[in-house]
């Protein structure tokens, strides 16, 4: 599976959008990306992924660039409950392998 | 959320001792994964089934082993626990590669 690199902390005011970005420049084709995210001691939580088109759901955005290289997590209008640890993961297989992710902290 | 729960939820016990953690799904999902997070570490991927009596490693399998007799339970069990083997253990479950893990809640063990 392809390694992710994400910056190890940001920082977001509440009701701005979040965006959270991710490098993943050795995916191969078959490989979607996906994001989890961890608030503090509970299990991870799926947020959303794709493979090359950008998707979208009630909870975020994903934009994958053309050349699937890197992506951008979104959050529209992050709120006090979105602090947490954002993993970015490329998967092929039935295998999550999670890096030590991105610690979003929304400032009130 | 899915139907998962990891029982015991806390665990405290000595070095030596054998330790056996369980995942209960409700969904019938056809994979189940056990995780371990450390400071400063995401989850690792201890092993995994993809079916009943079905399982393989994962990247930190050493020292635990895995049983799986019915659909929804899965076992972990470490013979003999060890210092290390402190950590927080995540169940999940899926039923494809490409549809969303669901996590448990999760199990705090300490080995003293």
């Amino acid at each position: 599976d392809a390694k992710t690199t994400q910056p190890t902390s940001m920082d977001c005011a509440e009701g701005r959008a979040a965006n959270l970005p991710c490098n993943h420049s050795t995916i191969s084709g078959n490989e979607y990306v996906y994001w989890y995210r961890q608030i503090h001691s509970q299990g991870p939580q799926y947020i959303i992924h794709g493979l090359k088109n950008n998707e979208t759901n009630e909870m975020a955005s994903l934009i994958i660039t053309e050349d699937r290289k890197s992506s951008t997590l979104i959050l529209p209008h992050a709120t006090l409950r979105d602090t947490a640890v954002y993993y970015c993961i490329v998967r092929h297989t039935n295998k999550l392998i999670f890096g030590t992710g991105t610690l979003l902290a929304v400032q009130p | 959320d899915a139907g998962i729960t990891q029982s015991p939820r806390h665990k405290v016990t000595e070095t030596g001792t054998p330790v056996t953690l369980r995942c209960h799904q409700t969904e019938n999902h056809r994979y189940m994964y056990w995780y371990r997070q450390d400071p400063g570490h995401g989850l690792r991927l201890i092993h995994y089934s993809y079916g009943v009596k079905d399982t393989d490693k994962g990247e930190v399998s050493d020292g635990y082993s895995v049983s799986r007799s019915k659909t929804e339970d899965f076992l972990l069990t470490l013979e003999s626990a060890t210092s290390s083997q402190t950590s927080v253990y995540f169940c999940a479950t899926d039923d494809s590669s490409y549809n969303e893990q669901f996590f448990g809640p999760g199990t705090r063990l300490t080995v003293l």
